[in-house]
């Protein structure tokens, strides 16, 4: 299996810009998680969902940033406009998900690291 | 959120030396991991532990699951160049509630 995989990888954006960035799951896992990482804050939640549908959005910052799972295989997280301290570097996970704890290791994408001047 | 305290942050060491970091936690987990992040690229899950008292060995790697569930620890024995990078704890409090620890920046010196 590819692994969990984003684009882009990395991304240089104006303030007030939109930002789209991408996710494929692995193939087979229900759940995918959406974490900023920044020095001052580490890894954070911003939002999971489970079957395509979101379960927890109370980590997403503002009413810019929203996300979406219209099918298994893809995920958005859109920020809109964007705001020099969105810079950061998102990451997206997926894991199995069910009743034995082993399937709900999350396993990361490499991240996109975004830039917003 | 980090509700994990990881220590320490950051290490220097000379290459051959070990290793030891550690995650506590005031609450109770039922699973504990360790992830490894190279530069640029996201966590790499090293270990997972499932049980409290478990201790596994990956290679150079050992971690133990602490007997009171709210502790974990990770040691890497002969560290080599290319064990540098940011060495996280984790905890799963149920099964889509992962806590991190804030990370350990280790560098190892040739």
């Amino acid at each position: 299996d590819a692994g969990v995989i984003q684009s882009p990888r990395h991304e240089v954006t104006e303030m007030g810009q939109e930002v789209t960035l991408r996710c494929k799951p692995i193939s087979g896992h229900d759940y995918l998680f959406w974490y900023r990482q920044t020095m001052m804050r580490g890894l954070e939640l911003l939002i999971y969902f489970n079957n395509n549908v979101p379960i927890d959005d109370s980590g997403m910052p503002e009413d810019r940033f929203s996300a979406k799972m219209p099918n298994a295989s893809f995920s958005t997280l859109k920020i809109q406009p964007s705001e020099p301290r969105d810079s950061a570097v998102y990451f997206c996970a997926s894991s199995l998900g069910g009743l034995r704890i082993h399937k709900n290791i999350q396993y990361f994408g490499a991240g996109t690291r975004l830039s917003v001047l | 959120g980090q509700q994990l305290n990881q220590s320490p942050q950051s290490m220097f060491i000379q290459e051959g030396e070990d290793v030891s970091m550690n995650c506590t936690s005031s609450s109770i987990f039922n699973t504990w991991l360790w992830y490894k992040q190279e530069p640029g690229e996201g966590p790499v899950l090293l270990i997972a532990l499932y049980k409290a008292g478990e201790l596994t060995s990956n290679g150079r790697l050992t971690a133990q699951f602490g007997i009171t569930r709210k502790d974990s620890f990770l040691n890497i024995s002969a560290s080599i160049p290319s064990d540098v990078g940011i060495y996280f704890c984790a905890a799963l409090y149920n099964n889509n509630d992962m806590r991190f620890g804030a990370g350990t920046r280790l560098t190892v010196k040739p």
